[in-house]
């Protein structure tokens, strides 16, 4: 069975601090991709990383994809208070299905 | 911006009875999925859905559960016979193609189910 572990669960920090969230596996995936979801709304796709060691980044955030593909993380710089929110990481599969993290509920304090 | 939409946004149910909830996907796109998340629980893959028949289901996708693409637009999920601990949000998401790089998934805002 397919796990991602996802860490933390929750961060509470000052604007303008910068953070990183870790997604883990001992499987490999064919792609992983990110999500922030919004309470009683569904998620919605922020970046896919297919290739190992790939680096994106959309405006302060940064996603990479481990060389082995088991693992990610996402960085996000002077972290503002419209970045508070739910952060998922998924895993996709050779189904086409994807393997969720639990999430990593992140609060940035004005 | 083409989204994935879903109707009821909440249905509240009483135990025993059925319930449809739907979606419509991308127009363009070939497969089709849904998912559940019980409240403060992470989401969970039910099924997935590809030219006319379910290619993949996980275990929670039992018989009372049951998926439909009745006129090539909408996809719906039906739940016979509801129980208290099917209370959840239900996402429907879809995808353009297998061969899209990453599998990109475009999820609809969910239906909130509860079941009293």
């Amino acid at each position: 069975t397919q796990l991602l572990e996802q860490s933390p669960q929750f961060l509470s920090i000052q604007e303008g601090e910068n953070l990183t969230v870790y997604c883990n596996s001992s499987s490999v995936f064919s792609s992983l991709q990110w999500y922030r979801q919004e309470p009683g709304e569904g998620p919605v796709l922020l970046v896919t990383v297919v290739t190992g060691g790939e680096v994106k980044k959309l405006k302060r955030l940064t996603f990479q994809f481990g060389d082995a593909r088991k693992d990610s993380s996402l960085h996000i710089t002077a972290a503002q208070p419209g970045d508070t929110g739910l952060y998922l990481c998924a895993g996709g599969d050779s189904n086409y299905q994807l393997i969720w993290g639990a999430g990593t509920k992140l609060i940035i304090k004005p | 911006e083409p989204e994935v939409t879903q109707t009821p946004s909440h249905q509240v149910t009483q135990m025993g009875q059925e319930v449809i909830l739907r979606c419509v996907p991308i127009s363009n796109h070939l497969y089709f999925y849904w998912y559940r998340q019980i409240l403060g629980q992470k989401v969970e893959f039910l099924v997935s859905f590809y030219n006319n028949e379910i290619s993949e289901k996980s275990e929670i996708f039992d018989d009372q559960f049951s998926v439909e693409r009745p006129d090539g637009s909408n996809f719906t999920l039906k739940i016979r016979s509801t129980k208290l601990e099917d209370s959840a949000m239900y996402f429907c998401a879809s995808m353009v193609t297998a061969a899209t790089p990453g599998n990109e998934q475009f999820f609809g805002p969910g239906t909130r189910l509860t079941v009293l």
